[in-house]
């Protein structure tokens, strides 16, 4: 693994079932995060964590859930999928040690289409 | 809390510059640009600091007015390689969030 990986590529799911994207990261950054893109209106963050052991909400965390076991994976949870959750999922990593921001160059992951009939 | 970019779209010939700026309604801490190309995700450009602080790649430059909450990323010599649509993201001071502006594509033409 070179960067950060994330399965699967696309999928399509019933409304009401559970699905698990999954997001690993080899570069054994601290810190990891989830974004959905939708057009028009750009990448909104869903969760993120700040260090294995550790997660807080983003701007759109409802219907969502992320666990933090280890550095390097951060699998996120649809518990019961919705049509509006049909989007573009990318999942980022960085180094928050390097600068003083709590969000650092960040590395993304190429992505899960997610399509939610 | 989502920052605004300006302009949503622009077409520019190889070689013109152009200036994409982000502007915020909180305080930030700190101000990221990427660029994503039709397909591909995002690739990180530059962040700029409060304080001063700058970080990012060669032949990219940005600026940040920690009063006004603004940025404004500047594309120089532009050449088809730039094409894509570029993202600011902002820091707020508080919180622990971070947030995207809604893009600004850019085409360079030949």
């Amino acid at each position: 693994i070179a960067g950060i990986t994330q399965a699967p590529t696309s999928q399509i799911l019933a409304a009401g079932r559970r699905m698990t994207l999954r997001c690993t990261q080899d570069m054994r950054h601290n810190a990891m995060y989830w974004y959905r893109q939708d057009l028009g209106l750009g990448l909104r963050l869903i969760h993120y964590s700040n260090t294995a052991g550790t997660t807080g909400k983003g701007e759109v965390p409802d219907g969502y859930s992320v666990s933090r076991a280890n550095t390097d994976d951060f699998p996120l949870t649809l518990a019961s999928a919705v049509p509006s959750q049909t989007s573009v999922y990318f999942c980022a990593s960085s180094d928050k040690s390097s600068t003083g921001s709590s969000y650092n160059e960040q590395f993304f992951g190429p992505g899960t289409r997610l399509t939610v009939l | 809390q989502q920052p605004v970019q300006s302009p949503q779209a622009v077409i520019l010939r190889e070689g013109e510059d152009a200036v994409i700026n982000c502007s915020s309604s909180k305080a930030l801490y700190s101000v990221h640009w990427y660029r994503q190309k039709h397909g591909e995700a995002p690739v990180f450009l530059m962040i700029l600091l409060k304080g001063g602080e700058q970080k990012g790649h060669d032949k990219i430059s940005a600026s940040f007015n920690e009063k006004k909450q603004q940025s404004s990323l500047y594309l120089t010599a532009s050449q088809l390689s730039y094409s894509g649509t570029y993202f600011c993201g902002t820091e707020p001071s508080t919180g622990n969030q971070f947030y995207f502006g809604t893009g600004t594509s850019l085409t360079v033409i030949p």
